[in-house]
């Protein structure tokens, strides 16, 4: 059973324009966040994360914004560049255990 | 430069034949993981390792063997018995198990297909 979940496979966003990128999540163990970055064949590497007891956190382009009443996370890219193309997982710690979404894959046109 | 280095990058098995992915980290991290990414789905947990000498099974572990003899390393044995072995296994590793606000850090990964 999949506890946390993407639910775009896919987003296709202008050059410039804001990339909105969602997970929700099942399990209300999970005290910890995580967004991750992939490109084919290759390993994940981290962006941002954000504990369970604050709802934003800001690192340059990138926002995590988490709703724990409705166990929402979203991540904003902004702007969004041609090099953000890649595939964008969430994931979330319970304990010893970081579950991944089924990943959502953002391509920027130019 | 540390980090996670998994090897080999492509690994071609025939059925009924076990292979040996391996893992090595030279980060001084204590918790060890192993994931499979498949198609349209996210990474699923195998095995996990807090400790040297210590590992545990995560949610898809049937078919695979680990160990953990030393702290920098992490092999992971798909064995016949893995119905399914053709995925992307990614190894990863944290500072240490339960520590808040760790990220986990990931190797490149190996492709094993099964010809």
């Amino acid at each position: 059973d999949q506890q946390v979940k993407q639910n775009s496979p896919s987003l296709s966003v202008q050059e410039g324009r804001i990339s909105i990128l969602n997970c929700d999540y099942t399990n209300s163990m999970f005290d910890y966040f995580l967004w991750y970055k992939k490109y084919p064949a290759e390993g994940p590497t981290f962006l941002i994360s954000i504990s369970s007891i604050k709802d934003k956190n800001e690192d340059g382009r990138f926002t995590v914004f988490l709703n724990k009443s409705a166990k929402h996370l979203s991540l904003h890219i902004v702007p969004s560049q041609p090099g953000d193309s890649a595939v964008y997982f969430c994931a979330a710690r319970d304990d010893y255990k970081l579950s991944f979404g089924a990943g959502t894959t953002v391509t920027v046109r130019a | 430069d540390g980090g996670i280095t998994q090897s080999p990058k492509y690994l071609f098995r025939k059925e009924g034949q076990n292979v040996t992915l391996s893992c090595e980290q030279n980060l001084n991290h204590d918790a060890m993981y192993w994931y499979r990414q498949d198609p349209g789905q996210g990474l699923r947990l195998i095995y996990y390792s807090q400790i040297v000498n210590d590992f545990q099974k995560g949610d898809i572990a049937e078919g695979y063997s680990v160990s953990r003899e030393k702290k920098e390393s992490f092999p992971l044995t798909v064995t016949s018995a893995q119905k399914n072995p053709t995925a992307f296994y990614l190894c990863a590793s944290t500072i240490g198990f339960r520590l808040m606000n760790t990220e986990a850090f990931f190797g490149q990964g190996t492709r094993l297909t099964v010809v």
